[in-house]
């Protein structure tokens, strides 16, 4: 496809289970970003990557939060028993990553998930 | 550190007026850039517009024009000609687009027939 894809669209989980969020970028695109919105809240940047190299995780709540892009395509967001209060949804954005400050983000669906 | 403040929670707008959604920034780099982004009812974000801190006009990008004032660090967005498709919630944020950016509250956006 041409834009971000993001999967699963929807997750539902137990409190003190693990997920993955998976992000697939517009294709070319060197940066990738995630970030997570509550309801009725903006984004809130979580962590980005130029590549595979993770440049920026200062957004990342806690330890319990990972993420990787091992082969500078892809990307994973990893939450490790999860907690009610990190339900929100969950974005990532990619950008061309070589226009500086100009560089335009382009936000994929979004992931909602649900911690029961 | 960055900050966007959107003091306009809500906004009734009558078809085909042109609408203004305020935002002011604080930021301490030098080069930055403000964007505006629109989501729909559906969910998704969708870009409408950058202006760079040294652009020296303001953008416009179709219906769409960005009223910078950096000594007032203020970056409003106004809509020309409203439409009913223009209804939905808009954020401010600023940031270099390469690296993270940092988003405002939102205005949620009613356009009225």
């Amino acid at each position: 496809g041409a834009g971000v894809s993001q999967s699963p669209r929807y997750k539902v989980t137990k409190r003190g289970q693990d997920v993955a969020l998976r992000c697939d970028p517009i294709s070319g695109h060197v940066s990738l970003y995630w970030y997570r919105q509550a309801l009725g809240q903006g984004p809130e940047f979580l962590t980005y990557f130029n590549y595979e190299a993770q440049q920026d995780k200062s957004g990342l709540p806690n330890d319990r939060f990972s993420a990787e892009r091992p082969e500078g395509s892809i990307s994973t967001l990893t939450i490790q028993r999860t907690e009610q209060r990190d339900s929100a949804m969950y974005r990532c954005a990619s950008s061309l990553g070589t226009s500086g400050s100009s560089d335009t983000q382009y936000f994929g669906p979004g992931t909602r998930l649900t911690v029961l | 550190a960055q900050k966007i403040t959107q003091t306009q929670p809500g906004m009734f707008v009558q078809e085909k007026e042109a609408v203004t959604l305020d935002c002011t920034y604080d930021t301490s780099d030098p080069s930055y850039g403000l964007f505006w982004y629109k989501q729909p009812s559906s969910g998704e974000m969708i870009f409408l517009i950058y202006q760079g801190s040294y652009d020296q006009q303001n953008a416009t990008e179709g219906r769409y024009s960005l009223n910078f004032q950096k000594a007032r660090k203020s970056a409003n967005l106004v809509i020309s000609a409203s439409q009913l498709g223009d209804s939905a919630m808009y954020f401010c944020a600023v940031g270099r687009g390469n690296e993270k950016l940092t988003f405002g509250t939102g205005t949620r956006l009613t356009i009225i027939p």
